[in-house]
C-alpha cells in the first residue's frame, strides 16, 4: 500500500533551537497534507492543513510563526518547530491525501523531545 | 463545541470474545466516520470508513455501525486475538478525506 514516511522518527533538541520534520509520500502524489500533534494518552489534534504550492491553513490556537509549514512539492511537506520549548515536546504525525484516489495515509510519526 | 467521546479509556477482553468499542459525538453532523488503529509510538492505521447514510459496514472480523440519531458508532472485533491489542480511534469528517476530528481513543487489551 501507499507509504508516508516521516523523518526523523525521533529527535532530541535543546530549548531555543529549531527542528524540521519531513513528511514524504513515497509512491503517490499528495495534494494535501495534514499535520497533527499528539500528547501522551491524548488524541491527535490537527495543527494545520498544507496544500502544495500555497500557504498552510492553521487551526485555531496554533501559532503559524512557531510552526512553519512548507509544502514545496506534491510529495513533500515540512514542519519546522522554531525556538522549541519543553512544552513543544510531543508526537507529531502527518497524513497525506493521494491526488488520484483521494485516499488518506498517515505517517509513522516523529517524537520530539525538547530539553 | 464539537466533542467526540470514546466509551472508556481502557478495555480488557478475553481472547475469543467480541470486543465492542463506542464512539459518541455531540455538536457535529459528520458525513463520514472512520476507525483507526494506533500502536504505541506509531501513526494511526486506517481500518474502516462508514458514511452517514450507511447503517453498518463489515471487513473480515471487524464491524462498524453508525447511528446518526443517537450520534453514536459501535466498533466490534469478533473472535478477538491478542494481536488486536492496540488503541482504537474514531474520527469524524464532513467530507471523505477532509479534516479529521479524532476521538480520545480506547486502549484495548485482549487477554490470552
Amino acid at each position: 500500500g501507499a507509504v508516508v514516511s516521516q523523518h526523523p522518527s525521533w529527535v532530541i533538541c535543546k530549548s531555543g533551537t529549531s527542528v524540521k520534520i519531513e513528511c514524504r509520500s513515497l509512491d503517490f502524489q499528495a495534494t494535501t497534507m495534514f499535520w497533527y500533534r499528539q500528547f501522551p494518552k491524548q488524541s491527535l489534534m490537527l495543527m494545520a492543513t498544507s496544500n502544495e504550492g500555497s500557504k498552510a491553513t492553521y487551526e485555531q490556537g496554533v501559532e503559524k510563526d512557531k510552526f512553519l509549514i512548507n509544502h514545496a512539492s506534491l510529495t513533500l511537506s515540512t514542519l519546522t518547530v522554531t525556538s522549541a520549548h519543553p512544552e513543544d515536546s510531543s508526537f507529531y504525525i502527518c497524513s497525506a491525501r493521494a491526488r488520484v484516489t483521494g485516499e488518506l495515509f498517515f505517517g509513522e510519526g516523529s517524537r520530539l523531545t525538547v530539553l | 463545541s464539537q466533542k467526540i467521546e470514546q466509551n472508556s479509556e481502557a478495555l480488557n477482553i478475553q481472547e475469543g470474545k467480541t470486543a465492542t468499542l463506542t464512539c459518541n459525538y455531540t455538536n457535529y453532523s459528520p458525513a463520514y466516520l472512520q476507525w483507526y488503529r494506533q500502536d504505541p509510538g506509531r501513526g494511526p492505521v486506517f481500518l474502516l470508513l462508514i458514511r452517514e447514510n450507511e447503517k453498518e459496514k463489515r471487513k473480515e472480523r471487524l464491524k462498524v455501525t453508525f447511528d446518526t440519531t443517537l450520534k453514536q458508532s459501535l466498533f466490534h472485533i469478533t473472535a478477538s486475538q491478542p494481536a488486536d491489542s492496540a488503541t482504537y480511534l474514531c474520527a469524524l469528517s464532513n467530507f471523505g478525506n477532509e479534516k479529521l476530528t479524532f476521538g480520545t481513543g480506547t486502549r484495548l487489551t485482549i487477554i490470552p
